[in-house]
Protein backbone atom coordinates (compact mmCIF):
# COMPACT_ATOMS: atom_id res chain seq x y z
CA UNK A 1 0.00 0.00 0.00
CA UNK A 2 1.15 3.77 -0.77
CA UNK A 3 2.32 5.67 2.10
CA UNK A 4 3.11 9.13 2.76
CA UNK A 5 6.74 9.88 1.22
CA UNK A 6 8.54 12.91 2.56
CA UNK A 7 11.84 14.28 0.94
CA UNK A 8 14.68 14.77 1.73
CA UNK A 9 14.88 12.09 4.36
CA UNK A 10 18.05 13.64 5.58
CA UNK A 11 19.22 17.69 5.32
CA UNK A 12 21.81 19.27 6.66
CA UNK A 13 22.04 22.97 6.49
CA UNK A 14 24.10 26.26 8.19
CA UNK A 15 22.55 28.58 10.48
CA UNK A 16 20.96 30.97 9.08
CA UNK A 17 20.15 29.21 6.00
CA UNK A 18 16.81 28.00 4.74
CA UNK A 19 15.39 25.04 3.96
CA UNK A 20 12.27 23.46 2.70
CA UNK A 21 10.81 20.24 3.39
CA UNK A 22 8.05 17.87 1.03
CA UNK A 23 5.42 15.47 1.74
CA UNK A 24 3.70 13.59 -0.58
CA UNK A 25 0.70 12.06 1.57
CA UNK A 26 -0.94 8.63 0.89
CA UNK A 27 -3.56 8.80 -2.56
CA UNK A 28 -6.96 10.49 -1.48
CA UNK A 29 -6.00 11.73 1.73
CA UNK A 30 -7.05 15.21 2.27
CA UNK A 31 -5.51 16.42 4.99
CA UNK A 32 -1.80 17.20 5.76
CA UNK A 33 -0.11 17.43 9.63
CA UNK A 34 3.29 18.64 9.84
CA UNK A 35 5.35 17.29 13.06
CA UNK A 36 8.92 18.95 15.14
CA UNK A 37 10.44 15.60 17.48
CA UNK A 38 13.36 16.29 19.21
CA UNK A 39 15.57 13.53 20.70
CA UNK A 40 13.08 11.33 23.50
CA UNK A 41 10.71 13.66 22.94
CA UNK A 42 6.77 13.52 21.69
CA UNK A 43 5.73 14.93 18.45
CA UNK A 44 5.16 18.87 18.54
CA UNK A 45 2.47 19.51 16.35
CA UNK A 46 2.98 22.58 13.97
CA UNK A 47 0.36 22.81 11.57
CA UNK A 48 -2.28 21.30 9.28
CA UNK A 49 -3.94 22.02 5.86
CA UNK A 50 -7.21 20.15 4.89
CA UNK A 51 -8.08 21.07 0.76
CA UNK A 52 -5.41 23.67 0.32
CA UNK A 53 -6.55 25.66 3.60
CA UNK A 54 -4.59 26.15 6.72
CA UNK A 55 -7.05 23.97 9.35
CA UNK A 56 -5.01 24.08 12.40
CA UNK A 57 -1.74 25.71 13.63
CA UNK A 58 0.17 24.64 16.65
CA UNK A 59 3.60 25.78 17.82
CA UNK A 60 5.17 26.58 14.74
CA UNK A 61 7.45 29.38 14.69
CA UNK A 62 6.65 32.43 12.87
CA UNK A 63 10.29 31.84 10.81
CA UNK A 64 8.76 28.46 9.09
CA UNK A 65 5.45 28.71 6.92
CA UNK A 66 3.81 25.81 4.73
CA UNK A 67 1.53 25.48 2.27
CA UNK A 68 -0.39 22.21 0.85
CA UNK A 69 -0.87 22.42 -3.25
CA UNK A 70 -3.52 21.88 -5.70
CA UNK A 71 -2.35 18.02 -6.18
CA UNK A 72 -2.43 18.02 -2.09
CA UNK A 73 1.42 17.69 -1.43
CA UNK A 74 2.73 20.11 1.13
CA UNK A 75 5.88 21.84 1.58
CA UNK A 76 7.34 23.17 4.94
CA UNK A 77 9.37 26.53 4.36
CA UNK A 78 11.67 27.29 7.08
CA UNK A 79 14.25 30.30 7.38
CA UNK A 80 16.71 31.92 9.42
CA UNK A 81 17.63 27.96 10.46
CA UNK A 82 18.87 28.18 14.07
CA UNK A 83 20.73 25.20 16.22
CA UNK A 84 17.64 24.36 17.61
CA UNK A 85 15.57 23.51 14.83
CA UNK A 86 17.52 20.11 14.69
CA UNK A 87 14.87 17.81 14.97
CA UNK A 88 13.28 15.01 12.80
CA UNK A 89 10.03 16.46 11.05
CA UNK A 90 7.23 14.21 10.59
CA UNK A 91 4.50 14.42 7.90
CA UNK A 92 1.33 12.35 8.47
CA UNK A 93 -1.78 12.46 6.41
CA UNK A 94 -5.30 11.75 7.10
CA UNK A 95 -8.24 10.87 4.60
CA UNK A 96 -11.38 12.54 5.37
CA UNK A 97 -14.25 10.14 7.18
CA UNK A 98 -17.74 9.20 5.98
CA UNK A 99 -18.91 11.88 8.85
CA UNK A 100 -16.23 14.50 7.58
CA UNK A 101 -13.67 14.26 10.66
CA UNK A 102 -10.13 13.27 9.89
CA UNK A 103 -8.14 11.40 12.62
CA UNK A 104 -6.27 8.43 12.14
CA UNK A 105 -3.25 9.58 11.28
CA UNK A 106 -0.38 8.00 9.05
CA UNK A 107 2.97 9.25 9.18
CA UNK A 108 5.80 9.37 6.83
CA UNK A 109 9.43 8.43 7.69
CA UNK A 110 10.31 12.10 8.03
CA UNK A 111 13.27 14.23 7.70
CA UNK A 112 15.95 14.96 9.70
CA UNK A 113 17.28 18.11 9.62
CA UNK A 114 20.72 19.12 11.28
CA UNK A 115 21.29 22.74 11.94
CA UNK A 116 25.02 22.96 12.16
CA UNK B 1 -5.43 24.17 28.04
CA UNK B 2 -5.71 20.47 27.67
CA UNK B 3 -3.05 18.45 28.33
CA UNK B 4 -2.45 15.28 28.57
CA UNK B 5 -0.62 12.97 30.52
CA UNK B 6 1.13 9.62 30.18
CA UNK B 7 3.00 7.20 32.69
CA UNK B 8 5.32 6.25 33.21
CA UNK B 9 7.89 7.64 31.56
CA UNK B 10 10.45 4.80 30.96
CA UNK B 11 9.52 0.59 31.86
CA UNK B 12 12.13 -2.29 31.50
CA UNK B 13 10.22 -5.55 31.59
CA UNK B 14 11.95 -9.21 31.14
CA UNK B 15 10.53 -10.71 28.05
CA UNK B 16 7.34 -12.46 28.77
CA UNK B 17 6.24 -9.81 31.75
CA UNK B 18 3.39 -7.91 31.32
CA UNK B 19 3.57 -3.99 30.45
CA UNK B 20 0.65 -0.95 30.88
CA UNK B 21 0.84 2.61 30.01
CA UNK B 22 -2.12 5.06 31.32
CA UNK B 23 -2.88 8.13 29.69
CA UNK B 24 -4.65 10.71 31.71
CA UNK B 25 -6.75 13.87 29.80
CA UNK B 26 -7.34 17.04 31.96
CA UNK B 27 -10.62 17.33 29.61
CA UNK B 28 -13.06 15.13 28.33
CA UNK B 29 -11.73 13.77 25.11
CA UNK B 30 -14.16 12.82 21.87
CA UNK B 31 -11.72 9.86 21.06
CA UNK B 32 -8.03 9.00 21.78
CA UNK B 33 -5.37 7.00 19.63
CA UNK B 34 -2.68 5.16 20.70
CA UNK B 35 0.71 4.81 18.03
CA UNK B 36 3.62 3.05 18.60
CA UNK B 37 7.08 4.20 17.31
CA UNK B 38 10.03 1.79 16.93
CA UNK B 39 13.43 3.30 17.67
CA UNK B 40 14.85 5.55 14.81
CA UNK B 41 11.22 4.79 13.03
CA UNK B 42 8.51 7.04 12.48
CA UNK B 43 4.64 6.65 15.00
CA UNK B 44 2.44 4.09 13.47
CA UNK B 45 -1.31 3.99 13.84
CA UNK B 46 -2.53 1.29 16.51
CA UNK B 47 -5.94 1.92 17.27
CA UNK B 48 -8.78 4.69 17.95
CA UNK B 49 -11.17 4.46 20.67
CA UNK B 50 -13.57 6.28 20.73
CA UNK B 51 -17.15 5.03 23.00
CA UNK B 52 -16.85 5.29 26.97
CA UNK B 53 -15.70 2.12 28.83
CA UNK B 54 -14.88 1.14 25.38
CA UNK B 55 -12.11 -2.19 25.39
CA UNK B 56 -10.14 -3.54 22.20
CA UNK B 57 -8.39 -6.52 21.78
CA UNK B 58 -5.09 -6.53 18.85
CA UNK B 59 -3.34 -10.00 19.72
CA UNK B 60 -1.70 -9.26 22.66
CA UNK B 61 -2.21 -5.57 23.31
CA UNK B 62 -5.74 -4.46 25.30
CA UNK B 63 -6.95 -0.69 24.90
CA UNK B 64 -9.13 0.82 27.21
CA UNK B 65 -11.49 3.79 27.43
CA UNK B 66 -12.62 5.21 30.54
CA UNK B 67 -16.32 5.59 31.34
CA UNK B 68 -15.57 9.17 31.60
CA UNK B 69 -13.48 9.43 28.81
CA UNK B 70 -10.98 11.17 29.97
CA UNK B 71 -8.37 8.53 30.67
CA UNK B 72 -7.51 4.94 28.94
CA UNK B 73 -4.42 2.51 29.29
CA UNK B 74 -2.69 -0.10 27.00
CA UNK B 75 -1.63 -3.11 28.01
CA UNK B 76 0.81 -5.76 26.51
CA UNK B 77 0.33 -9.39 27.67
CA UNK B 78 3.65 -11.57 27.39
CA UNK B 79 5.98 -8.72 26.25
CA UNK B 80 8.47 -9.63 23.24
CA UNK B 81 11.43 -7.85 22.16
CA UNK B 82 9.33 -6.76 19.02
CA UNK B 83 7.12 -4.58 21.54
CA UNK B 84 10.50 -2.09 21.35
CA UNK B 85 9.30 1.20 21.11
CA UNK B 86 7.61 4.33 22.47
CA UNK B 87 3.72 4.33 23.16
CA UNK B 88 2.41 7.42 22.20
CA UNK B 89 -1.34 8.31 23.13
CA UNK B 90 -2.86 11.44 21.43
CA UNK B 91 -6.22 12.45 22.46
CA UNK B 92 -8.72 14.42 20.50
CA UNK B 93 -10.67 17.43 22.52
CA UNK B 94 -14.35 17.30 22.26
CA UNK B 95 -16.62 20.28 21.37
CA UNK B 96 -15.07 23.08 20.05
CA UNK B 97 -11.75 21.60 20.89
CA UNK B 98 -10.63 19.39 18.26
CA UNK B 99 -6.83 19.57 18.74
CA UNK B 100 -5.40 16.37 18.92
CA UNK B 101 -3.08 16.31 22.29
CA UNK B 102 -0.26 14.05 22.61
CA UNK B 103 1.09 12.40 25.70
CA UNK B 104 4.65 12.24 26.16
CA UNK B 105 5.30 8.76 25.22
CA UNK B 106 6.07 5.60 27.38
CA UNK B 107 9.44 4.17 25.99
CA UNK B 108 9.21 0.41 26.78
CA UNK B 109 12.31 -1.84 26.81
CA UNK B 110 12.52 -5.43 26.59
CA UNK B 111 15.08 -8.21 27.75
CA UNK B 112 15.30 -10.84 25.90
Amino acid sequence: AAGVIQSPRHLIKEKRETATLKCYPIPRHDTVYWYQQGPGQDPQFLISFYEKMQSDKGSIPDRFSAQQFSDYHSELNMSSLELGDSALYFCASSPRTSGGHTDTQYFGPGTRLTVL
Amino acid sequence: GQQVMQIPQYQHVQEGEDFTTYCNSSTTLSNIQWYKQRPGGHPVFLIQLVKSGEVKKQKRLTFQFGEAKKNSSLHITATQTTDVGTYFCAGRGAGNNRKLIWGLGTSLAVNP
